[in-house]
C-alpha cells in the first residue's frame, strides 16, 4: 500500500515570494491534514479536510495561507506572500477515520527556507 | 484547552537500557492516544495506537499505557540499540477531528 506522498522535499524562496505544497494521502482515507513543525516542536495543526469539505482551519493564517482539497483525494497548500517566520517543515497525513481508528499516517514532509 | 507534555526533552542513555517516555495531558476526555517515532529531516512514522478504552498496547521491544483518569501514558523501550535514536512524539486525539502533539522527547542510544 502507498504511503501518504509529498513534494517538493526542499523549498528555498526569498521573503515576500510564493510557495505551494502538494499532498496526495493513502487511497480511500477521507481525512487529510496539514501540520506545521517548527523546529524543536511538536506538529501544529493548520487544517483539516473530510472528504473535499473544511473541518477546523482556526490556526491557518489566512491572510497568506491557503489550502484546497479539489476531489476529496489530493491538496495542496499555498503561502502567499511568505515571512521568514514560516520556515518549518510542512507534514502532510492522513487518516482512515473510522469507528476506534483515526490513525493517522504521515508523508515525509516538505522543508521550507524562507530567506 | 487540551495540553500535551512530554518529558523529559532529551535523553541520554547507553545500550541495551530500558527506558521510559512520559507524556501527559490535561483533559482526560479523549478519543485515543499516538506515539510517533520522526528521524532527522523525516516525517512520523506510527508506533502505536491506544484507543481510549484500552490500558496498553504492545509491539517488539516497545509497549505504550494509557491511564486516562491521570492524564498520563507511557511509551517503555526494553533493551534499547543506537538505531532506537529518534525524537518520539505522543498525540492525542481529542475527539471532534482534533490531535493535539506534544513536543516530543528526543532520544539518543550511546553504543
Amino acid at each position: 500500500e502507498a504511503g501518504v506522498a509529498q513534494s517538493p522535499r526542499y523549498k528555498i524562496i526569498e521573503k515576500r515570494q510564493s510557495v505551494a505544497f502538494w499532498c496526495n494521502p493513502i487511497s480511500g482515507h477521507a481525512t487529510l491534514y496539514w501540520y506545521q513543525q517548527i523546529l524543536g516542536q511538536g506538529p501544529k495543526l493548520l487544517i483539516q479536510f473530510q472528504n473535499n469539505g473544511v473541518v477546523d482551519d482556526s490556526q491557518l493564517p489566512k491572510d497568506r495561507f491557503s489550502a484546497e482539497r479539489l476531489k476529496g483525494v489530493d491538496s495542496t497548500l499555498k503561502i502567499q506572500p511568505a515571512k521568514l517566520e514560516d520556515s518549518a517543515v510542512y507534514l502532510c497525513a492522513s487518516s482512515l477515520r473510522q469507528e476506534n481508528t483515526g490513525e493517522l499516517f504521515f508523508g515525509e514532509g516538505s522543508r521550507l527556507t524562507v530567506l | 484547552k487540551q495540553e500535551v507534555t512530554q518529558i523529559p526533552a532529551a535523553l541520554s542513555v547507553p545500550e541495551g537500557e530500558n527506558l521510559v517516555l512520559n507524556c501527559s495531558f490535561t483533559d482526560s476526555a479523549i478519543y485515543n492516544l499516538q506515539w510517533f517515532r520522526q528521524d532527522p529531516g523525516k516525517g512520523l512514522t506510527s508506533l502505536l495506537l491506544i484507543q481510549s478504552s484500552q490500558r496498553e498496547q504492545t509491539s517488539g521491544r516497545l509497549n505504550a499505557s494509557l491511564d486516562k483518569s491521570s492524564g498520563r501514558s507511557t511509551l517503555y523501550i526494553a533493551a534499547s540499540q543506537p538505531g532506537d535514536s529518534a525524537t518520539y512524539l505522543c498525540a492525542v486525539d481529542t475527539g471532534g477531528f482534533k490531535t493535539i502533539f506534544g513536543a516530543g522527547t528526543r532520544l539518543f542510544v550511546k553504543a
